[in-house]
């Protein structure tokens, strides 16, 4: 099966600067790349997602970028909040796949 | 719309003994799936469903069952729990599958289950 891989496992940034979190993933096959944030004690929720025929979607100060050829996905936050604190999961799926693949997740830090 | 909702929010087990933890969701998706989450180990998929009646395995099935009599329910056994099973449960639900167009996948508010 597909294997996801997740770095960094934490991340501290300061508000308004920016924070990266970078995916990789194993099958080429894979072909739909969402990004779940989940606020402490709370559901996992989908902030934004990509498909393999597009290789960048912004929404607002979020934004995801795909590199196929690298098998590598990453998510960008802009002018980072203290509410933008969370652990943030990327997942990859394939095209005629059941479920999906997760990473590991990220806990992001915004420090004040 | 309650969306997906699970029961119980919390339960303590003593090893050995078993439960049912149940996910409804009322918004006629025909994907369900259970999770559990564990510090470091991200979200993997116990058992889904692709249909009333459907169960399948996921990545970590050993030690758990799974129904879906009814298409808005989907119920996680635990046969015999043992400490390993300490985890916090969520289930999801979709439209689609994962690889298809409608494929968000709405989570339950979760169940954190200690084993004794």
């Amino acid at each position: 099966g597909e294997n996801v891989e997740q770095h960094p496992s934490t991340l501290s940034v300061q508000e308004g600067d920016s924070a990266v979190i970078k995916c990789t993933y194993s099958d080429s096959a894979s072909n739909y790349f969402p990004w779940y944030k989940q606020e402490l004690g709370k559901r996992p929720q989908l902030i934004i997602d990509i498909r393999s025929n597009v290789g960048e979607k912004k929404d607002q100060r979020i934004a995801v970028t795909l590199n196929k050829t690298a098998k590598h996905f990453s998510l960008h936050i802009t002018e980072t909040q203290p509410e933008d604190s969370a652990v943030y999961f990327c997942a990859a799926s394939y095209r005629t796949g059941n479920q999906f693949y997760f990473g590991t997740g990220t806990s992001l830090t915004v420090i004040p | 719309n309650a969306g997906v909702t699970q029961t119980p929010k919390f339960r303590v087990l003593k090893t050995g003994q078993s439960m049912t933890l149940l996910c409804a969701q009322d918004m006629n998706h025909e994907y369900m799936y259970w999770y559990r989450q564990d510090p470091g180990m991200g979200l993997r998929l116990i058992h889904y469903s692709v249909g009333e009646g459907t169960t399948a395995k996921g990545e970590v099935p050993d030690g758990y069952n799974v129904s879906r009599l009814k298409k808005q329910n989907f119920l996680l056994g635990l046969e015999s729990a043992a400490p390993s099973q300490t985890s916090v449960y969520f289930c999801a639900s979709s439209y689609s599958p994962a690889g298809g167009v409608y494929n968000e996948q709405f989570f339950g508010p979760g169940t954190r289950l200690t084993v004794l």
